[in-house]
């Protein structure tokens, strides 16, 4: 079955370390994106893509970066982790014509 | 500045009865809109959609409901069951493919 995971699902670093996680779907859906889940903000956008090789900027983007090599994988770059990154990151994925996202199980991220 | 706001962050229900959620939103230029449903430790699952152009939409025991000049929407779960404990995100699209997501509501469903 198709299908949109996530890797790490738990992850501890410290403050200034370098963290990618990784999110990979098999469903070959153009659109991916990147999400933050914190109490009181619900989901909020950090990065997202319509396409190999395009990248774009959601509204809480600062001191994250992602690229996108291929259809499948959209990895996610903390350039230097801070304590305010800690969080809940979800991936997801859509088709080019359709608003309706999957996503995958999250990965926790604690910054020490 | 957040667009679409629940501003209900729990409701707790007995089981068998109507649960009611509400979201309102600021842009007008939202044109989808879509309920997830999300358990912990697990990613959110989409759960029901409506688009502009209708004022209603139902899938077995959830319906969505639209007030395009309120800016305003709800879902109904009816009957409530206890499996329908769980966080209610709303999300809205401006036809970009991006979502705009309210902040949730915990819905618990009592015996």
């Amino acid at each position: 079955d198709a299908e949109i995971t996530q890797s790490p699902r738990h992850k501890i670093t410290e403050t200034g370390r370098q963290v990618t996680l990784a999110c990979h779907q098999t469903w070959n859906h153009n659109n991916m994106f990147w999400y933050r889940q914190d109490l009181g903000h619900g989901l909020r956008l950090i990065h997202y893509s319509y396409g190999v090789h395009d990248t774009n900027k959601g509204e809480v983007s600062d001191g994250y970066s992602v690229s996108r090599s291929n259809t499948e994988d959209l990895p996610l770059t903390l350039e230097s982790a801070a304590s305010s990154q800690t969080s809940v990151y979800f991936c997801a994925s859509s088709t080019g014509g359709e608003e309706t996202q999957y996503f995958g199980p999250g990965t926790r991220l604690l910054v020490l | 500045d957040q667009q679409v706001k629940q501003n209900s962050p729990s409701l707790s229900v007995q089981e068998g009865r109507i649960s009611i959620l509400n979201c309102d939103y600021t842009n007008s230029m939202f044109d989808y809109f879509l309920w997830y449903k999300k358990y912990p430790a697990e990613g959110p699952t989409f759960l029901i959609s409506i688009s502009s152009i209708k004022d209603k939409n139902e899938d077995g025991r959830f319906t969505v409901f639209l007030n395009k000049s309120a800016k305003h929407l709800s879902l109904h779960i009816v009957p409530s069951q206890p499996g329908d404990s769980a966080v209610y995100f709303c999300a809205a699209s401006a036809d970009d493919y991006k979502l705009s997501f309210g902040a949730g509501t915990t819905v618990t469903v009592r015996a």
